[in-house]
């Protein structure tokens, strides 16, 4: 059965220094996958998505950059962050014929 | 991409049928109405989804209207663990352009009361 994870679950930084956060999903292959930010008490905010390798489409233009190293692996880094980037990060695959998302646990990041 | 149009919040109580109502009167013949919902501090789980006839599984019912300019989401029998954020969202065709991606908006926060 295909499941996925992200790490870590819970981070917390200070202003301007990096960010990496990863995904992975095991038990398919090529999937699409996304990446979504919710800030408190807000809805979901598509953030990336990605067909293949490194095949990255940003949806908002922001600080935060994307990218697919492996079929099954996708990772969000930020060089400097904000106090805007605060939120609950969650990574998604779809699957095939039904177009179901599927999340993982999430990270939830404060910027201190 | 199309809107939905949710109510902000609904109340029910236990083990009563509760009907969630969605809007989305630009929807394109291509889309997919998806919903799912969105439990405190986890991701949102998939609940179902249509095109054009009323869905049925384990967990939902969803009717939509002939013209697909609106939908609705039935839980038949709410319970305490049904108390969630609800999500009715419009997904493309997935080998489109639009590559399936879907876009969440607040959704409807359902309160269920014992």
């Amino acid at each position: 059965s295909q499941t996925i994870h992200q790490w870590p679950a819970t981070l917390v930084q200070p202003v301007g220094s990096p960010l990496s956060l990863e995904c992975t999903v095991e038990g398919t292959s090529n999937p699409n996958l996304y990446w979504y930010r919710q800030a408190a008490g807000r809805g979901l905010q598509l953030l990336f998505y990605s067909i293949g390798i490194g095949q990255i489409s940003s949806e908002v233009p922001q600080n935060l950059s994307a990218s697919r190293p492996q079929d099954r692996q996708f990772i969000l880094s930020s060089k400097k962050l904000l106090l805007s980037d605060s939120g609950f990060y969650l990574c998604a695959w779809m699957g095939g014929w039904t177009g179901e998302l599927f999340f993982g646990e999430g990270s939830r990041l404060t910027v201190l | 991409d199309a809107k939905t149009t949710q109510p902000n919040s609904m109340e029910s109580n236990e083990e009563e049928p509760v009907h969630l109502p969605c809007n989305h009167s630009t929807i394109s013949g291509t889309d997919y109405i998806h919903w799912y919902r969105q439990l405190p501090s986890q991701g949102p789980e998939y609940v179902i989804h249509g095109l054009t006839s009323n869905v049925n599984n384990r967990m939902a019912s969803l009717a939509i209207a002939e013209d697909r300019k609106s939908s609705t989401l039935i839980l038949h029998r709410a319970t305490l663990r049904d108390a969630a954020v609800y999500y009715c969202i419009l997904r493309g065709p997935i080998r489109g352009s639009t590559l399936g991606r879907l876009y969440f908006g607040r959704g409807t926060q359902l309160t269920v009361w014992p």
